[in-house]
């Protein structure tokens, strides 16, 4: 069985060009998580569905930043304008349940905002 | 404001020997405490967690001890072996959600 699929798994793009990240979680879970980490802040919880409802959004640093969950197999994290600061590695990750703790975490999309 | 601070941003250990990560918590609300291991270009994988209602579990060579008192809980490996060697992260949740919040991560080197 597949794990959370993440793409791509790299990306360079300049300052200001929209950057999107996409994210299929495990089949069969209903919640799914965007992280950041960084090497200063750890992992950042940025926002989180269940039931491709977006239930918590406070960790997203600003409105640049918006995430999306059209249906329970495909979610995207979106950067416009995208800015060197936003330059980290951002992990999806996905559960089951709405009181489950363990949760899978895809391979990660390292983000180089020159 | 972290809520979850891992103070030791790296750890070094001979193979063999123990290695004892810690983990300090603010938030007395936390009811649900997790260890995830990280390699390098991989995400996180969940290693073992405990319930506030505990003190201690005990999964192999991994045991995860909880001081609710002093708000603090530490992860040892017993006996370290050279493919322990990973970012450790520590992670607490809130009662009746699944939202984790994490520290920042301990590096861990198991030297043989």
């Amino acid at each position: 069985d597949a794990g959370v699929i993440q793409s791509p798994r790299h990306e360079v793009t300049e300052m200001g060009q929209e950057v999107t990240l996409r994210c299929k979680p495990i089949s069969g879970h209903n919640s799914l998580f965007w992280y950041r980490q960084t090497m200063m802040r750890g992992l950042e919880l940025l926002i989180y569905f269940n039931n491709n409802v977006p239930i918590d959004d406070s960790g997203m640093p600003e409105d640049r930043f918006s995430a999306k969950m059209p249906n329970a197999s495909f979610s995207t994290l979106k950067i416009q304008p995208s800015e060197p600061r936003d330059s980290a590695v951002y992990f999806c990750a996905s559960s089951w349940g709405t009181a489950s703790y363990e949760q899978y975490f895809g391979p990660g999309t390292r983000l180089t905002v020159t | 404001d972290q809520q979850v601070k891992q103070n030791s941003p790296s750890l070094s250990v001979q193979e063999g020997r123990i290695s004892i990560l810690n983990c300090d918590y603010t938030n007395s609300m936390f009811d649900y405490f997790l260890w995830y291991k990280k390699y390098p270009a991989e995400g996180p994988t969940f290693l073992i967690s405990i319930s506030s209602i505990k003190d201690k579990n005990e999964d192999g060579r991994f045991t995860v001890f909880l001081n609710k008192s002093a708000k603090h809980l530490s992860l040892h490996i017993v006996p370290s072996q050279p493919g322990d060697s990973a970012v450790y992260f520590c992670a607490a949740s809130l009662e009746y959600g699944n939202k984790l919040v994490f520290g920042a991560g301990t590096i861990l080197r198991v030297k043989s």
